[in-house]
């Protein structure tokens, strides 16, 4: 149980443009997703929070117009990176809460811009 | 943005080896966490404590949630080669937002 999957696992895509990555939990509901960003070798940074139903909360110095949050349903999450740049490759990671305490993650995924 | 302090940062060990790991914070928190990182993957929860004193155990994981709430910490005994990985303990505070903050990490060797 409590298994979270995210599509794609690697994308590269040119400077300029916009990329979708999408987050499900697969065998529970989640009313809350959070995605996370990791640069090589270092922690996981919160980005946001989002809420099935209602605007997504962004930690500060996250761009919310930037990194566009959708939770349309209780088992999917998107983040869309707009106008990326070089500077947003990363590794994407979103995990789904469970119950009051835990969250599961997803495999990530590996952003790259050229 | 805020992150909990990891000790070590990393540490290479011999197969059979017992090692401990702590994690500390100058807040106090309500619920402490302990997930594994393979490369490339996501975060996989090991060990999750909910209350101040509690000693869980998860095979040859075992976990303390510290008395002052403000550090935990995972010991692994025995180790084998498929420990090897990056170790991040996660605290959540009691504000209802269901956030974490994680650790700054630990990479653990294992020397067959």
């Amino acid at each position: 149980g409590a298994v979270v999957s995210q599509h794609p696992s690697r994308v590269i895509c040119k400077s300029g443009t916009s990329v979708k990555i999408e987050c499900r939990s697969l065998d529970f509901q989640a009313t809350t997703m959070f995605w996370y960003r990791q640069f090589p070798k270092q922690s996981l940074m919160l980005m946001a929070t989002s809420n099935e139903g209602s605007k997504a909360t962004y930690e500060q110095g996250v761009e919310k117009d930037k990194f566009l949050i959708n939770h349309a349903s209780l088992t999917l999450s998107t983040l869309t990176v707009t106008s990326a740049h070089p500077e947003d490759s990363s590794f994407y990671i979103c995990s789904a809460r469970a119950g009051d305490y835990e969250q599961y993650f997803g495999p990530g995924t590996r952003l790259t811009v050229t | 943005g805020q992150q909990l302090n990891q000790s070590p940062q990393s540490m290479f060990i011999q197969e059979g080896e017992d090692v401990s790991m702590n994690c500390t914070s100058s807040s106090i928190f309500n619920t402490w966490l302990w997930y594994k990182q393979d490369p490339g993957e996501g975060p996989v929860l090991l060990i999750a404590l909910y209350k101040a004193g509690e000693l869980t155990s998860n095979g040859r994981l075992t976990a303390q949630f510290g008395i002052t709430r403000k550090d935990s910490f995972l010991n692994i005994s025995a180790s084998i080669p498929s420990d090897v990985g990056i170790y991040f303990c996660a605290g959540q505070k009691a504000s209802g937002t269901y956030k974490y903050i994680f650790g700054t990490g630990t990479r653990l060797k294992v020397l067959a």
